[in-house]
């Protein structure tokens, strides 16, 4: 069965620095999606990342990028010049097509609670 | 365009009730899924619904259950209610046949008394 573990429950940065937020995952799959979804405290989850498991290239998404390392079954998110609006529970989850009907498996992670202190 | 609308917002049962949930996915999208979000158990898959027709879902009790109309809304139902369905609840739509990206509504917050 598929698993996504976030081992960071609360991490803080300074504004403008950098942190890095971790994830792994656990699959025999070998296609598969990844996403980063931010949940500010409003509650209205966004899209943040996204990461095909084909691809070998990481994404990056202006101050937001990943580190997927498919064999190490990592997928980290680095958030450059953090900002206070980056303050946020953050869900690393994973995806997979089961049938060509369209039917899917998406796995959320617990989340990590980002705060950015000025 | 409009994003993902849940209604209500806030809900509070007692136990033994039932409750409806209405989710209006963004205009031309026909997948929506539905999650339950706990401090504990972070995002757990109740449901998908496609084309007024349940496509996929998760381990949650029969008391949870769901329909999706012609136009694309949906509902959940969540009969004799428990003190632990209290949570928010997220309904999501995405934009094709095969989920791939999902939009999140707001959610409803159910508390159980």
């Amino acid at each position: 069965a598929q698993t996504v573990t976030q081992s960071q429950p609360e991490m803080s940065v300074q504004e403008a620095e950098t942190v890095t937020l971790s994830c792994t995952y656990d699959t025999s799959e070998s296609n598969y999606y990844l996403f980063w979804y931010k949940q500010p405290p409003s509650r209205q989850m966004i899209l943040v990342i996204r990461q095909e498991a084909y691809k070998q290239q990481n994404a990056t998404e202006n101050r937001f990028s990943v580190n997927f390392q498919k064999a190490a079954k990592s997928f980290s998110l680095k958030i450059s010049d953090s900002q206070l609006g980056d303050t946020a529970m953050y869900f690393c989850a994973f995806m997979k097509h089961v049938s060509a009907s369209g039917t899917y498996k998406y796995i959320f992670g617990t989340g990590t609670r980002l705060k950015v202190l000025a | 365009k409009a994003g993902v609308t849940q209604t209500p917002r806030y809900l509070i049962k007692t136990r033994g009730q039932q409750v409806t949930l209405s989710c209006s996915p963004i205009s031309g999208h026909r997948s929506v899924s539905w999650y339950q979000q706990t401090p504990g158990q972070g995002l757990q898959f109740l449901f998908e619904y496609f084309s007024e027709t349940q496509r996929n879902k998760g381990n949650f009790p029969g008391r949870f259950s769901g329909r999706q109309f012609s136009n694309s809304r949906s509902e959940m139902n969540v009969s004799t209610l428990e003190l632990g369905d209290s949570a928010l609840y997220l309904c999501a739509s995405s934009p094709r046949g095969q989920n791939y990206e999902q939009y999140f509504g707001p959610g409803t917050r159910l508390t159980v008394t």
